[in-house]
């Protein structure tokens, strides 16, 4: 049973540069959280999906943007990159809002 | 006042002991309680896993909540080198996503 996959593992972007963020959930989930772990701190909420639909927002500016497919995957898209934005994000997986939450190994995105 | 306070150490143990990790809250709406670890530069693994108050057992790991203090707490019994790691603390309402701790980093020496 696969569990959380993202791709791609590592990338360097220049700033104002564009990124997409990968991530299939684990085989039976609905529901797709992103998050953002910059070095020394805790991950951070960005967004939730769920059918399809952005339900939950943490605080983040609208550069990030997110999709979910028919098939429960999802993409994060990062606008305008800066030098702040490097961080580990990570994918997760949950089957509803209430069920254990399931992370992927993360994206580790630096913006030189 | 951050939401979840936790101790970012290092926390050095040697080999065997009993380690205790801690984290406060100050959302009293937080219903389930998580810890996760995670080793360097890898995602987070879920460790442990309760719904309000009361002691969870698994294997080496026991977590605790006590609500009333807004307080909650990880044991790892014989501790190994093994488990040298960043110990994160989360916590969510009922329909809401988790919040994080800023972590632990957890060193225990042979």
């Amino acid at each position: 049973d696969a569990g959380v996959t993202q791709s791609p593992t590592h990338l360097i972007k220049t700033r104002g540069q564009q990124v997409t963020l990968r991530c299939s959930p684990k085989s039976g989930h609905d529901t797709v959280s992103w998050y953002q772990q910059a070095l020394g701190q805790g991950p951070q909420f960005i967004f939730q999906y769920y059918e399809e639909e952005e339900r939950q927002r943490g605080n983040f500016p609208d550069r990030f943007s997110g999709h979910q497919f028919p098939n429960y995957s999802s993409e994060l898209n990062v606008n305008a990159l800066l030098l702040g934005d490097s961080a580990l994000y990570l994918c997760a997986s949950s089957l509803s809002a209430v069920d254990t939450i399931y992370f992927g190994e993360g994206s580790w995105l630096t913006v030189v | 006042q951050k939401e979840v306070e936790q101790d970012p150490g290092p926390l050095s143990v040697p080999e065997g002991a009993i380690v205790s990790l801690n984290c406060t809250y100050s959302n009293s709406a937080f219903q389930y309680f998580m810890w996760y670890r995670q080793y360097s530069r890898k995602g987070p693994e879920l460790l442990m896993y309760t719904y309000s108050s009361g002691n969870k057992e698994d294997g080496r790991f026991t977590a605790q909540v006590d609500k009333s203090s807004k307080y909650i707490s990880l044991f790892i019994r014989d501790s190994q080198p093994s488990d040298s790691a960043t110990y994160l603390c989360a916590m969510r309402e009922r329909y809401s996503t988790l919040t994080f701790g800023k972590g632990t980093m957890l060193l225990v020496s042979p």
